[in-house]
């Protein structure tokens, strides 16, 4: 079965850093997806991108953060200049859209960043 | 804009016991509806989705969910719990169409006792 592949799987930066995670979506997939999950609480939703652009963003998702597909396979989040506040899982999704293609959502396994 | 309620934060259940995890959304029209489940430190696995059709559907490890379209309720049931199910259970919704965002439930975590 497909799967979306994250690395790396846990990332620790100092506090200012800049921090790029990085994803390889399902190859046919056309919707990207980040989300964010600080522990213990809800998975919240970042961004979504199609077709080289952000498609929708959250109030979270503020000029720190920026999204980008680099080539034709990767799919990466960069955070400029990492807060405390920053800490959390981050889960990259995929989605082929379309109603009678759609299938699901595929989730990565998501890179843990620790700021300290 | 769609959200999903998840009314139990907690919820303790015996082995061998059967489960029903609660799940409210709200949404203009039919949703996509997901349920994933999180260890600790883990990733999230789907175990099942309704898009249309039979109101059950079945899902992995034995799993299943009713669509209640009037009650907008969309319930996880397993007749016999095991010990690993044990983890974080969590609901979630999105447009017809798969391509927006999903919207995820505050999540129930499942202790299992034996």
């Amino acid at each position: 079965e497909p799967e979306v592949t994250q690395t790396p799987s846990h990332q620790v930066t100092q506090m200012g850093q800049e921090v790029i995670l990085r994803c390889v979506p399902i190859s046919n997939h056309l919707y990207f997806y980040w989300y964010r999950q600080i522990l213990g609480q809800k998975v919240e939703f970042l961004v979504s991108f199609y077709n080289n652009e952000i498609s929708e963003k959250s109030e979270i998702f503020d000029d720190q953060f920026s999204v980008e597909r680099p080539d034709g396979s990767n799919f990466t989040l960069k955070i400029r200049s990492t807060k405390l506040e920053d800490s959390a899982m981050y889960f990259c999704a995929s989605s082929s859209g379309g109603a009678s293609t759609f299938y699901g959502y595929t989730f990565g396994s998501g890179t843990r960043l620790t700021v300290v | 804009a769609q959200s999903v309620t998840q009314p139990d934060i907690h919820i303790t259940v015996s082995e061998g016991a059967s489960l029903e995890l609660r799940c409210n959304y709200s949404y203009g029209a039919t949703p996509y509806l997901f349920w994933y489940v999180q260890s600790p430190g883990q990733g999230l696995q789907l175990l099942l989705k309704y898009f249309s059709g039979d109101t059950l559907v079945q899902g992995i490890k034995g799993f299943e969910a009713e669509f209640k379209r009037s009650q907008s309720s969309f319930n996880l049931r397993k007749p016999s719990v095991h010990w690993s199910d044990a983890a974080e259970y969590f609901c979630a919704v999105a447009p017809w169409g798969g391509y927006q965002k999903v919207t995820f439930g505050i999540g129930t975590k499942l202790q299992v006792i034996p």
